[in-house]
Parts: structure tokens; C-alpha cells; sequence
């Protein structure tokens, strides 16, 4: 099965910029998308297509996606931007959907 | 507003069966592709099942596969979820997602179901 590895926690202070990883076997030919969970709220898509926002996402967050390595920004960290974020994939072989273990995004 | 409203979550015997049922408002609901997401508690989001727009193509994680069955019903705009033989490991809150060329653009709020003697 295709494996997606994030790191389980990412720290940076207001105004800063958070870079989150995700890790899988030639990611880079496939299309990623990033998810945002906030504490007892459901998901949220912020990126979906390696590096597109859905309407009403900030131009602060973006995604690229290349070799094994697809990365979420989010640029001028703001205290609101706390959560966990998970990546997600589908794996067309097995025509499995695959998320990635969650990243926690924490606001110094 | 776009909606999606999960209902039939409960507690469960191991062993036992429940069904889940996924209310959708405001869209063309025989256009989207329908998946079951689950989140068992403190853990990440898992993928649980899809089903294409007219049934055609249905799809299972392999944790499920020959236990769930998914189903839905165009004119009542419903997704349901039929879960039998539950486990303990089953325990998680259970989303309704629409999907948008395999990205989930909608989630409910989520149902939760809990295996437990």
C-alpha cells in the first residue's frame, strides 16, 4: 500500500512562514491536496491539485509538489492557523485514497 | 449553503451492525462522487469508501472491505453506510464527503460510531 509520511509537528512564531512535508514514493506524479482541522471541527480543503485554493482560502497558504516531496505553506503565520493538517493522495493503482498521519501546526 | 448531515451514529456491541445515513442539501447530488471518511478518537483522518455518482464504481479500504457496504439513493439525495460485524477499532467519528476529482470539497460534521461491551 502507498504510504504518506508527515512530520507530526511543525512550530513557528507569528508572522513567520510554516513549510509542511509530505513524503511519498513519487509523489511528484501525482496530484495532493492539504487539509485543515481545526480542535472538534471537521476538515477543511485549503489546497487541492498540488498548489490550487478553493475560494475563500488565503493567498498565504500555497502547495507545490515534486520528486517524493509535496510541501504546504502558509506564509504570515497567524495565530487562527493553528490545527493539524493532513495531505492526501490517490493512489490509482489500487484506487485507494490515501491521507497522510497529520501534521500539528503550533503558534508559538 | 452546500450541506451534508450525518445521522445513525450510536453505541455498538462487537459484533453488532449499524447503518449510517448521509442527508445532502443545495447540490446536484447524482453528480458527485460520495465517500465515508472516519477518525477514530485522537487519531488521523481514514479513508473508509467511495461511491461513484450512479453506483457504477464503489470502492473500500481494505480495513472494511466484506463488512461495510455503501449505498445511495439520487432522489432522496442520501448516502448511506451499512457496517456490520463492528470492532472495536471501528470506534470513530464517521464523515459524509462529497469529492471533486478525488479532492473532498464538503464534509459533514461527522457521526460518531462506538464499538464497546
Amino acid at each position: 500500500s502507498y504510504v504518506l509520511t508527515q512530520p507530526p509537528s511543525v512550530s513557528v512564531a507569528p508572522g513567520q512562514t510554516a513549510r509542511i512535508t509530505c513524503v511519498g514514493d513519487d509523489i511528484g506524479y501525482k496530484r495532493v491536496h492539504w487539509y485543515q482541522q481545526k480542535p472538534g471541527q471537521s476538515p477543511v480543503l485549503v489546497i487541492y491539485d498540488n498548489s490550487d485554493r478553493p475560494s475563500g482560502i488565503p493567498e498565504r497558504f500555497s502547495g507545490s509538489n515534486s520528486g517524493d516531496t509535496a510541501t504546504l505553506t502558509v506564509s504570515r503565520v497567524e495565530a487562527g492557523d493553528e490545527a493539524d493538517y493532513y495531505c492526501q493522495v490517490l493512489h490509482s493503482r489500487s484506487d485507494d485514497v490515501v491521507f497522510g498521519g497529520g501534521t500539528k501546526l503550533t503558534v508559538l | 449553503e452546500v450541506q451534508l448531515v450525518e445521522s445513525g451514529g450510536g453505541l455498538v456491541k462487537p459484533g453488532g451492525s449499524l447503518t449510517l445515513s448521509c442527508a445532502a442539501s443545495k447540490f446536484r447530488f447524482s453528480a458527485y462522487n460520495m465517500n465515508w471518511v472516519r477518525q477514530a478518537p485522537g487519531s488521523g483522518l481514514e479513508w473508509v469508501s467511495s461511491i461513484s455518482g450512479i453506483s457504477n464504481y464503489i470502492y473500500y479500504a481494505d480495513s472494511v472491505k466484506g463488512r461495510f457496504t455503501v449505498s445511495r439513493d439520487n432522489a432522496r439525495n442520501s448516502l448511506l453506510l451499512q457496517m456490520n460485524t463492528l470492532r472495536a477499532d471501528d470506534t470513530a467519528v464517521y464523515y459524509c464527503v462529497r469529492s471533486n476529482n478525488w479532492y473532498f470539497d464538503v464534509w459533514g460534521r461527522g457521526t460518531l460510531v462506538s464499538v464497546s461491551s
